[in-house]
């Protein structure tokens, strides 16, 4: 079993939209989550991290963790075409700090 | 802003050829990694510093990967020799660390490796 899973894609969402990106991860003991955008060819670049259950905003987006059902996502209002990227979820390991990454959601924002 | 700092941007070479990668932390963090990225997938760990003393290197295929960080500043990876299976981006990150569950990791812009 994976230990962080999300769904490959494409989400595909009109321009204006919510964009909603899901992960899940196995590790009960997890703490620190945190969302990367990834165009293509280029890097990983942080988005959004969060430490505890509830929501998260910043500007646009806005990240929701819920530890009891090991669930953690992403949602991107008025969502624009300069979106369309893969959006990494990592998780921290926190007995030795690692970060474990999804395969990555591919995000696809039609104008 | 500071970043991380990676060369070269684009490699390619022959299998069983030798291969090195080059990174430049943000000035001031002591942890540094290597992930491997391979099309489709999200990054993996290969091996991570804190100074220059290696923390995890459990993914790191020690037969013909290594990886230094002499002084703890700036760190070397290498592939000796390359195989076709290489293929992939190679990214570095360096955070803060050592730190709590706050610790953000900064990515470079990657190497991307071609191995023919």
């Amino acid at each position: 079993q994976k230990e962080v899973e999300q769904n490959s894609g494409p989400l595909s969402v009109p321009e204006g939209a919510i964009a909603s990106l899901n992960c899940t991860y196995s590790d009960r003991g997890s703490q620190s989550f945190f969302w990367y955008r990834q165009y293509s060819g280029k890097s990983p670049e942080l988005i959004m991290s969060i430490y505890s259950n509830g929501d998260k905003e910043d500007g646009r987006f806005t990240a929701q963790l819920n530890k009891a059902s090991q669930y953690v996502s992403l949602l991107i209002r008025d969502s624009q075409p300069s979106d369309s990227a893969t959006y990494l979820c990592a998780v921290r390991v926190d007995s030795s700090y690692k970060l474990i990454f999804g395969s990555g959601t591919r995000l696809l924002v039609r104008p | 802003e500071a970043e991380v700092a990676q060369s070269p941007r684009y490699k390619i070479t022959e299998k069983s050829q030798a291969v090195a990668f080059w990174c430049d932390p943000i000035s001031g963090h002591a942890t540094l990694y290597w992930y491997r990225q391979i099309l489709g997938q999200g990054p993996e760990l290969l091996v991570q510093f804190q100074d220059e003393s290696v923390v995890d290197d459990s993914q790191l295929p020690k037969d013909r990967f290594s990886a230094e960080r002499l002084k703890g500043v700036d760190s070397t990876l290498k592939i000796q020799p390359a195989e076709l299976g290489d293929s992939a981006m190679y990214l570095c990150a360096s955070s803060l660390g050592p730190g709590g569950i706050q610790e953000t990791q900064y990515f470079g812009p990657g190497t991307r490796l071609l191995v023919l």
